[in-house]
């Protein structure tokens, strides 16, 4: 079965850096498009990134442009976010999430992972 | 950006009540649109994609319609396990986003 574990989440200085992992098994994750969503405490839901089932193609959120990159590894079948320059607005639970198309992305999500919190506090 | 907009924000229903939570998008997005329920502390399960299309293994009491700018998902008869919060989400193009959720209380 479709299995996502995040990890890499904890507390973290505003102004600093931290990488979240999600590694996936149950299906064939080098077919896939791959998604960032997160969830700030007791609010909706946030798409962060998206990135092609190959990795050319990566998508974000105005909110984290040119602070995150979204990256995969399709021989060890794991996503990873890194996050640079975080904000107390970026704490959140951050999911990572599998696109429900093979190969072009449909954009919307299947199977999620359980979530890694993020905190961001001095 | 397309904004989603969902109403209501919350709402108290009994079990067996039909219930009916409406999304609008701030232009067309077609059938772009999915649901996704949420239970606290859990993470997002998918209903609806493409507006109307059920996903495997959803009860056939969620249905949704809809094209363009306005949407609705519909819950049949509410059961116990229903009480959740639900998201709309346009998937036309980049950034994807969210409605702010309905939230969906035992009355």
């Amino acid at each position: 079965q479709v299995q996502l574990v995040e990890s890499g989440g904890g507390v973290v200085q505003p102004g600093k850096s931290l990488r979240l992992s999600c590694a996936a098994s149950g299906f064939t994750f080098s077919s896939y498009g791959m998604h960032w969503v997160r969830q700030a405490p007791g609010k909706g839901l946030e798409w962060v990134a998206l990135i092609s089932y190959d990795g050319s193609n990566k998508y974000y959120a105005d909110s984290v442009k040119g602070r995150f990159t979204v990256s995969r590894d399709n021989s060890e079948n794991t996503l990873y976010l890194q996050m640079n320059s975080l904000r107390a607005e970026d704490t959140a639970v951050y999911y990572c999430a599998k696109d429900t198309h093979l190969s072009v992305a449909a954009k919307n999500f299947d199977y999620w992972g359980q979530g890694t919190l993020v905190t961001v506090s001095s | 950006d397309i904004q989603m907009t969902q109403s209501p924000s919350s709402l108290s229903a009994s079990v067996g009540d039909r219930v009916t939570i409406t999304c609008r998008a701030s232009q067309s997005i077609s059938s772009y649109l999915d649901w996704y329920q949420q239970k606290p502390g859990k993470a997002p399960n998918l209903l609806i994609y493409a507006a109307s299309s059920l996903q495997s293994g959803v009860p056939s009491r969620f249905s949704g319609s809809g094209s363009g700018t306005d949407f609705t998902l519909t819950i049949s008869s509410l059961q116990p396990e229903d009480f959740a919060t639900y998201y709309c989400q346009q998937s036309y193009n980049t950034p994807l986003t969210f409605g702010g959720g309905t939230k969906v209380e035992i009355k």
